[in-house]
């Protein structure tokens, strides 16, 4: 079955260090990878997405993300944490190829402390 | 501005007195879609249309209505509210524009059901 994983509910890091979130997929073909961050009492923003080409993307906010086929894995990186970066995280998958459907992860809370 | 908007952002109600929750976005988008998020279950979608007047279940549809009259609106029914549909609700629109395969949220509507 198709399935999104993201193995790490909660994560806190000291500001400026760097940041790493998991995200694993099962599928046996490349489907459309996203990453979305929901500040509390906010909606979801779209910080990165994979398609198709170079493995590694660069999302808003100096986020990033790499894509590795044989890990089924995308994760989300970033050099230097910001206090401001304090939210959930949520990796998201497209299986259809068509924009019909997003399959979500649980989500990681990222705590910052200063 | 490129948005989808939800109305209304929050809601108190009672079990069986039926609600609608309105969703519109404003890029013409064809694909439109509802999820639910709840705690340590991520978002999962209720219903999605990929255009006017066709609409399919997502993965949690049961107790949930949606119609696609117009390309720009698509409402949430509950005919019946019960507590377990109290949850955080948001509505997603994507394109086959330049943004394709690319699903932009809404705000989110907090329901809760006494």
């Amino acid at each position: 079955a198709q399935s999104v994983t993201q193995p790490d509910i909660h994560i806190t890091v000291s500001e400026g260090a760097s940041l790493e979130l998991r995200c694993n997929y099962s599928y046996g073909a490349t489907p459309y990878l996203f990453w979305y961050v929901q500040s509390p009492g906010q909606g979801l923003q779209l910080l990165l997405k994979y398609f198709s080409g170079d493995t590694l993307v660069q999302g808003i906010k100096g986020f990033e993300a790499e894509f590795k086929r044989s890990q089924s894995s995308f994760n989300l990186r970033k050099p230097s944490v910001h206090w401001s970066d304090a939210a959930e995280y949520f990796c998201a998958v497209d299986f259809t190829g068509t924009a019909s459907k997003l399959t979500f992860g649980t989500g990681t809370r990222l705590q910052v402390t200063l | 501005e490129a948005q989808v908007t939800q109305n209304p952002r929050y809601l108190i109600t009672v079990t069986g007195k039926k609600l609608t929750v309105t969703c519109s976005q404003n890029m013409n988008h064809e694909y439109m879609s509802w999820y639910r998020q709840d705690p340590g279950l991520g978002l999962r979608q209720i219903y999605y249309s990929m255009n006017v007047e066709v609409t399919d279940k997502g993965d949690v549809p049961e107790g949930y209505k949606v119609s696609r009259k117009e390309k720009r609106n698509f409402p949430l029914i509950l005919e019946s509210p019960s507590p377990n549909q109290t949850s955080l609700y948001f509505c997603a629109s994507s394109g086959s524009g330049g943004d394709y395969l690319t699903q932009y949220f809404g705000p989110g509507t907090r329901l809760t059901v006494l």
